[in-house]
């Protein structure tokens, strides 16, 4: 079946400028991860959404950063006025849910690859 | 603070041999933890876990260790094999919450 996707797969823009970048998962899963990984850093957990329940935002590193996620399903991360340290890769990820005390295996889009100039 | 790390950023191995990869955590309300495998231009796949009340999960070619005393845990994968050669990463959690905590990966070449 379909995995999770992301768009653009590459996204070069300018200092200052405005970015979205959107993520489709996998049909039915109602678990939603943004991540970042930056160069030679780990993956950064940036956002979460469940269900129709309020995101946890607490990995958002500035609030030029924001997420959306429409109708339980495609997910948008926008960020505002970017900076050169915003330059990464950016995944999603999603899951089925949150069952299992919280152990279910992520599944990763191929992310996007964000570079400021 | 780097709750997950891995301190080894590349591994060299001879095909057939084992490749063993380390992970060492500080925070002790982990209590599940995963491999995770990445060929470039693609997102993570999920290759094995291992729940902190075990000490050895194995599949396949594939084989966590946990070691809870150390905070250590290792993956085995024996025999290597050239389609191993990607970048593994470990995450941990804790169970009821949602945030993985990954390291910054070790970078696997299987040599032919």
């Amino acid at each position: 079946g379909a995995g999770v996707s992301q768009s653009p797969s590459n996204k070069v823009t300018e200092k200052g400028k405005d970015v979205e970048l959107r993520c489709d998962p996998i049909s039915g899963h109602t678990a939603l991860y943004w991540y970042r990984q930056s160069l030679g850093q780990g993956l950064e957990f940036l956002i979460y959404f469940q269900g129709n329940s309020a995101p946890d935002k607490s990995g958002l590193p500035s609030d030029r950063f924001s997420a959306e996620r429409t109708g339980g399903s495609v997910s948008t991360l926008t960020i505002q006025r970017t900076q050169q340290e915003d330059s990464a890769v950016y995944l999603c990820a999603s899951s089925p849910s949150v069952g299992a005390g919280g152990r279910d295996e992520q599944y990763f889009g191929p992310g996007t690859r964000l570079t400021v100039t | 603070d780097q709750q997950v790390k891995q301190n080894s950023p590349s591994l060299s191995v001879q095909e057939g041999r084992i490749s063993i990869l380390n992970c060492d955590y500080t925070n002790s309300m982990f209590d599940y933890f995963l491999w995770y495998k990445k060929y470039p231009a693609e997102g993570p796949t999920f290759l094995i876990s291992i729940s902190s009340i075990k000490d050895k999960n194995e599949d396949g070619r594939f084989t966590v260790f946990l070691n809870k005393s150390a905070k250590h845990l290792s993956l085995h994968i024996v025999p290597s094999q050239p389609g191993d050669s990607a970048v593994y990463f470990c995450a941990a959690t804790t169970s009821g919450t949602y945030k993985y905590i990954f390291g910054t990966g070790t970078r696997l070449k299987v040599l032919a």
